[in-house]
This record gives C-alpha cells, sequence and structure tokens, in this order.
C-alpha cells in the first residue's frame, strides 16, 4: 500500500513569505506528527494530531507556525514570515493510534524548504 | 543538557567490521527505545524498537537497553556498504506521544 507522501519536495521562497507543507498520511493511522530537521541534526518534534485534534503544540518553534488536519487524514504546516533560520527539512510520520503502547511511525520523504 | 546525547561522528569502518552505536539519556521515564536508519534524502525508517531493559536481535543487528545507566545501544554485525547511512536513536514514555530524537551518526562502511 501507499505510505506516507509529503508535497512539494521541495520549495525554495523569499524571505517574509508564507509557505504550506502537506502531508498524506497512511489510510487508518489516526496518528500524525510533524518534524524538522535541520542540516546535520536529529529530529525535532513539533505537533502531533491524534485525530483531527492537537493534544500539545508546545513543539512548535513560534507563533509563525501552524498546522491543522481536516477529516483525520490530510495535514497541513504553515509558516507564516518564513526566516532563514527555517531552512530545513519538514518531515511527516503517521501511526495507528499512540498510547500505551508502541505503534510505529512511518515516515515520508519530508519537504526541503529553503529560505533565501 | 539535551534529554537525548548521540554522538554526530562519523564513523567510518570497513565492511565486514563489527559497529557500535550509542546514546545517552536523561528522562528515567522513557520505555520506549527506537533506533531508525536514515539514509540520504530520504525519511528514517525503524530498524527496531525495545520496550524497557534487555536486548534483542534482528539478523545483523542487535539493541541493547540498560536503563540503570541511561544507555542504549546498537550493533552491526558483518556490516556492509549499504548500512552505510545516518542511525537515529529515539525514545519515548509508556502512554506518550512525543518521541524524542538523538543527533543521529553517520556511518560509512568502506568495501
Amino acid at each position: 500500500g501507499a505510505g506516507v507522501s509529503q508535497s512539494p519536495s521541495n520549495k525554495v521562497t523569499e524571505k517574509g513569505k508564507d509557505v504550506e507543507l502537506r502531508c498524506d498520511p497512511i489510510s487508518g493511522h489516526t496518528a500524525l506528527y510533524w518534524y524538522r530537521q535541520r542540516l546535520g541534526q536529529g529530529l525535532e518534534f513539533l505537533i502531533y494530531f491524534q485525530g483531527n485534534s492537537a493534544p500539545d503544540k508546545s513543539g512548535l518553534p513560534s507563533d509563525r507556525f501552524s498546522a491543522e488536519r481536516t477529516g483525520g487524514s490530510v495535514s497541513t504546516l504553515t509558516i507564516q514570515r518564513t526566516q532563514q533560520e527555517d531552512s530545513a527539512v519538514y518531515l511527516c510520520a503517521s501511526s495507528f493510534v499512540t498510547g500505551s503502547s508502541y505503534n510505529e511511525q512511518f515516515f515520508g520523504p519530508g519537504t526541503r524548504l529553503t529560505v533565501l | 543538557q539535551k534529554e537525548v546525547e548521540q554522538d554526530p561522528g562519523p564513523l567510518s569502518v570497513p565492511e565486514g567490521a563489527i559497529v557500535s552505536l550509542n546514546c545517552t539519556y536523561s528522562n528515567s521515564a522513557f520505555q520506549y527505545f527506537m533506533w531508525y536508519r536514515q539514509y540520504s534524502r530520504k525519511g528514517p525508517e525503524l530498524l527496531m524498537y525495545t520496550y524497557s531493559s534487555g536486548n534483542k536481535e534482528d539478523g545483523r543487528f542487535t539493541a541493547q537497553v540498560d536503563k540503570s545507566s541511561k544507555y542504549i545501544s546498537l550493533f552491526i554485525r558483518d556490516s556492509q556498504p549499504s548500512d552505510s547511512a545516518t542511525y537515529l536513536c529515539a525514545m519515548r514514555s509508556a502512554g506518550g506521544f512525543k518521541t524524542i530524537f538523538g543527533a543521529g551518526t553517520r556511518l560509512f562502511v568502506k568495501a
């Protein structure tokens, strides 16, 4: 079956512009995660969705970052007034419901964002 | 201090060598310990996970968790050039949703 897909794969934008990054999770996965990976670094947790709800948004770096999920499926990460420090790969992952048991997160290929 | 510490390397070994990759952590609530492999310009893929302490073996890969020392390891036996990638440790608490990743160790296996 299809894995997690993300679009666009690459995005180059000018400082100050807004960008939208899209994630299509694996069908049936109720949990969805966004991470940021700066060059040569590990993954930084941004936000998690259970269904359409985001119980914890504390990982979002600033109020320029927002995310939503509709229909328990597709999610969009929006960055307003982009800054050069926002340049990174943005990864999305999905899993079955999380909680006390382990559920593997499946990652998409990421969106490489470059802010000039 | 970061919650999870991992030496970024790079680590270069000859083909056939045994590779040891390690992470330390500070949060005693972590119960799930994972190792991911990430090839260049790809998303991470899960190699193995372990719940609580102990060892787990899968083919050429062995994961070890020592909760008393807050130390986890991944061993790769008979390493192959195709094992060249970045290896990320990750962990989370039981009942939690937030997974904390290490910085990743870049591994090069030379033919």
